[in-house]
């Protein structure tokens, strides 16, 4: 594939809703990371996938927030009853092992009115 | 607990010139730094990066230079042009999977 991707790029939606967020790595690569950016800050690690191995959740900010993986490609990071703090852009990256580059999606901009 | 470059200041240059970001780490344990680069609207992108057994790596335009007495770190850019303008995080990382980002340094290159 030519690179991360995520969906949507961009999402609206009401306090209170669930919403889903979607990332395909670069195929073939085994570790992936999400991330939130608020506006003018630095990158929230939230979540990271390496192969069959347990996910390390420990950047989750509440039990609102889940992510999958499933059959070591596409993960769907779930935000639940969404809350206005939740408004961010929220990165993806995949990276081929279990060192070296991440390569980062374009990120999906989840606004919560 | 642990910061890495919490501030977000400005640098602005002019065109030609070089640039040198800074970023200030705090754990002494981070074993791997690295340098994105994100221009507006787009994911970051790798531009280098450096173990904690090196003190300098050089990349092409990019040098990258790792202080561990003060815990800092520089990225130097060489002739710098328009399209170097953007925001440049540091980051550090401990393990595979603990990588900590910073604010950021907006780079603002005048022509």
């Amino acid at each position: 594939g030519a690179g991360v991707s995520q969906s949507p790029s961009n999402k609206v939606t009401e306090k209170g809703k669930d919403v889903e967020l979607r990332c395909d790595p670069i195929s073939g690569h085994t570790a992936l990371y999400w991330y939130r950016q608020s506006l003018g800050q630095g990158l929230e690690f939230l979540i990271y996938f390496q192969g069959n191995s347990a996910p390390d959740k420990s950047g989750l900010p509440s039990d609102r927030f889940s992510a999958e993986r499933t059959g070591g490609s596409v993960s769907t990071l779930t935000i639940q009853r969404t809350q206005q703090e939740d408004s961010a852009v929220y990165l993806c990256a995949s990276r081929q092992g279990a060192d070296g580059e991440q390569f980062f999606g374009p990120g999906t901009r989840l606004t919560v009115l | 607990g642990e910061s890495v470059g919490l501030h977000l200041p400005t640098l602005s240059v002019q065109e030609g010139d070089n640039s040198i970001i800074n970023c200030a780490y705090s754990n002494s344990a981070s074993d791997y730094f690295i340098w994105y680069k994100q221009e507006s609207g787009k994911g970051p992108q790798f531009i280098i990066d450096i173990r904690s057994n090196m003190d300098k790596r050089q990349g092409q335009r990019v040098t990258v230079l790792l202080n561990k007495t003060v815990k800092h770190l520089s990225l130097q850019i060489a002739a710098t042009q328009p399209g170097d303008s953007a925001v440049y995080f540091c980051a550090e990382a401990r393990g595979n999977n603990d990588m900590r980002f910073g604010a950021g340094t907006r780079l603002t290159v005048k022509p």
